[in-house]
């Protein structure tokens, strides 16, 4: 069984428009983190946003916050007022035990923003 | 700057023609990973170092071998390239393990094999 599924495989925004790209995630660990990562065209993976399963409150940095709903298994990332450089890859990733010795990544998403 | 490098960032080779890929590292972190992407796969974990001299396989580690001697630096090495490993990779390093323990990337390295 997959353990994070991004169901997207792409989505369509308007500048200054708000976005969601969708994320479960699947574990019996009780103790796991969540991140999210942007990949531009140049390829790089950047660190948006991350989420710890002990969190009592939705993380936030600046314009990306995650909405996460622990019973349902979802952390999507919501990203407000959107740019035309948001456009790119973006992964869900989990970080669980035992151990935590790996990211486990999803399929991604393609983001494009358009004017 | 606090950042993880590799190089070379691209490189085209031929079949079995021995190769490394340097990973370094400036923020004193103990743990590394090497990771390699695929169209439609995401990323997937090759191998990983917990400490210097603390190494072990992740989920696709065949046909690669890696060492840490020091904590700074952590190459990748493919004794006997073939095609079905032309990929993009990336080094990552975090502070630790443990779920909070945010894991940062290298720029990558876009290898391709004749």
């Amino acid at each position: 069984a997959q353990k994070i599924t991004q169901t997207q495989p792409g989505m369509f925004v308007q500048e200054k428009e708000a976005v969601t790209l969708d994320c479960t995630y699947d574990t019996s660990d009780p103790s796991y983190g969540l991140f999210w990562y942007k990949q531009p065209s140049s390829g790089e993976m950047i660190f948006l946003i991350y989420q710890g399963s002990y969190d009592q409150q939705n993380a936030t940095e600046g314009r990306y916050s995650l909405n996460f709903q622990k019973a349902r298994k979802s952390a999507n990332l919501v990203i407000s007022a959107s740019q035309l450089g948001d456009s790119a890859m973006y992964f869900c990733a989990m970080r669980e035990g035992p151990g935590f010795q790996k990211l486990v990544f999803g399929t991604g998403t393609r983001l494009l923003v358009s004017p | 700057e606090a950042q993880v490098t590799q190089n070379p960032r691209y490189l085209i080779t031929v079949t079995g023609k021995k190769l490394t890929v340097t990973c370094s590292q400036n923020m004193n972190h103990e743990y590394m990973s090497w990771y390699r992407q695929d169209p439609g796969l995401g990323l997937r974990q090759i191998y990983y170092s917990m400490n210097v001299e603390v190494t072990d396989k992740g989920d696709v580690p065949e046909g690669y071998k890696v060492s840490r001697k020091e904590k700074r630096n952590f190459p990748l090495i493919l004794e006997s390239p073939s095609p079905n490993q032309t990929s993009l990779y990336f080094c990552a390093s975090s502070l630790s393990t443990g779920p909070r323990n945010t894991q940062y990337f290298g720029p990558g390295t876009r290898l391709t094999v004749l």
